[in-house]
């Protein structure tokens, strides 16, 4: 039971180079999200995707863009990646109470750690 | 604007001890979520437990259990008897009612437990 995946688990950009990151959930759940985390600071969200098709952004979002390929999904893209930009990130998906038609909780991907140099 | 504080940084206590963790949040919305992950140091956040607005009730599950208190503002976590495997760090977040993903993450409590 794969859960959520995300590739790569490790990465060192320059600055200004550019990368994309991949989560791909195997659970048939409707959102995605895409969070930062940070000495410090907890995770923070920085896009998320309520439904195939449809993207928002989140607290954090400035230089990033993200793509919801389809329902398994969705790639989170660094354009030209900053120092700033040295983080953990999580890819999480979640599920939806039938009853209250409200998320449920979160399930989260591994994590990419990635440096900026 | 909404704000989740865990003001303990780290907490080290020996094996069996009894541990309670912080979190006190702020939010306008009469109705939102609370709730709690683990973060192991394999990395991957767990879930523990997810409590709604109205439900003032505390829970119990095993070893844990939760402190729901609207009044003051806080939704603490108590580990009774610790564990080495308890080790871990510990994060509260609140969300709006309608999209529980979108979560507002405390900083984190780092847990140790030794043996």
């Amino acid at each position: 039971n794969a859960g959520v995946t995300q590739t790569p688990k490790f990465q060192v950009l320059k600055t200004g180079q550019s990368m994309t990151l991949q989560c791909a959930q195997d659970m048939n759940h409707n959102s995605m999200y895409w969070y930062r985390q940070d000495p410090g600071m907890g995770l923070r969200l920085i896009y998320y995707s309520a439904s195939e098709g449809t993207t928002d952004k989140g607290e954090v979002p400035n230089g990033y863009n993200v793509s919801r390929l389809n329902k398994r999904e969705f790639s989170l893209r660094l354009e030209s990646a900053a120092p700033s930009q040295t983080s953990v990130y999580f890819c999480a998906s979640s599920e939806v109470d039938s009853v209250f038609s409200t998320n449920e909780k979160l399930f989260f991907g591994s994590g990419t750690q990635l440096s900026v140099l | 604007a909404q704000k989740v504080t865990q003001a303990q940084t780290e907490i080290s206590v020996v094996e069996k001890e009894d541990v309670t963790l912080d979190c006190v949040y702020e939010t306008r919305d009469t109705t939102y979520y609370l709730f709690w992950y683990k973060q192991p140091p394999s990395g991957e956040l767990v879930f523990l437990i997810r409590r709604n607005s109205f439900d003032e009730q505390n829970e119990i599950s095993g070893r844990y259990s939760w402190n729901f208190q609207k009044s003051t503002s806080s939704f603490n976590f108590t580990i009774t008897a610790s564990q080495v495997v308890d080790s871990a760090v510990y994060f509260c977040a609140l969300s709006e009612y309608s999209n529980t993903g979108k979560l507002i993450f405390g900083q984190g409590t780092t847990l140790q437990v030794k043996p």
